[in-house]
């Protein structure tokens, strides 16, 4: 059974440093893995998606890396801003599934002080 | 625009009672999606419906009923409420059933029973 987990499950950090936010999963066979941001009464936002067959996806300041076989994802985000405060998850779709099925994990919630 | 779009936003209601929540996506996605998102931040899929058939149904209560019109629109319609009910309720969209494409979320419809 997949599980996915995300540590930390909180972060602070004062504008300008760099995020790093942590997804793991337990088994290896993904399609994808999606991360999404969500705000305070909000829906997700998705930032980034990485197809199993590559590395890593940027989209302006953020990064993320995938290693599947080691079964971790890494979303980098430069350079943070206070507007950068949200819950962040990560996502994984198993190839057991061809039908979409997204499996979360808990999320990692950031505070950006200025 | 509202891409996906839920309503209502807010529900309040009595245990036992039958309530429905509404969604519509205007990004002519082939395929819809339920989330719960319980107390502990967890998203759980419910139910996945593409081109108007159903394609995912997880482990949940039969008091629990999908219904999709037309691909644009997935209602969800909710028997007998009990007080574990109580949830952030997702829909989502995706343009086919989700290995290549990010879902897209609406903004949520928080359900409390009292």
């Amino acid at each position: 059974k997949q599980e996915v987990t995300q540590i930390p499950a909180a972060l602070s950090v004062p504008e300008g440093e760099n995020l790093v936010l942590n997804c793991s999963f337990t088994d290896s066979a993904i399609y994808n893995l999606q991360w999404f941001r969500q705000d305070p009464g909000k829906g997700l936002t998705s930032l980034l998606l990485i197809q199993s067959s590559q590395r890593e996806q940027t989209s302006g300041r953020l990064n993320a890396s995938l290693d599947k076989s080691s079964g971790r994802s890494t979303l980098y985000i430069a350079a943070s801003q206070p507007g950068d405060s949200a819950t962040y998850l990560c996502a994984v779709s198993p190839t057991t599934d061809s039908w979409g099925k997204l499996q979360f994990g808990a999320g990692t919630q950031v505070v950006v002080t200025p | 625009d509202t891409a996906v779009s839920q309503t209502p936003k807010y529900l309040v209601t009595q245990m036992g009672n039958d309530k429905s929540i509404k969604c519509e996506q205007n990004l002519g996605h082939d395929t819809m999606y339920w989330y719960k998102q319980d107390s502990k931040k967890f998203l759980k899929i419910m139910f996945s419906y593409n081109n108007k058939e159903l394609i995912i149904n997880e482990t949940v209560p039969n008091r629990f009923s999908p219904k999709s019109p037309d691909k644009a629109h997935l209602n969800l319609h909710i028997n007998s409420l009990e007080l574990g009910d109580s949830a952030v309720y997702f829909c989502a969209s995706s343009q086919n059933p989700g290995q290549v494409q990010p879902q897209h979320f609406g903004d949520g419809t928080r359900l409390s029973i009292l």
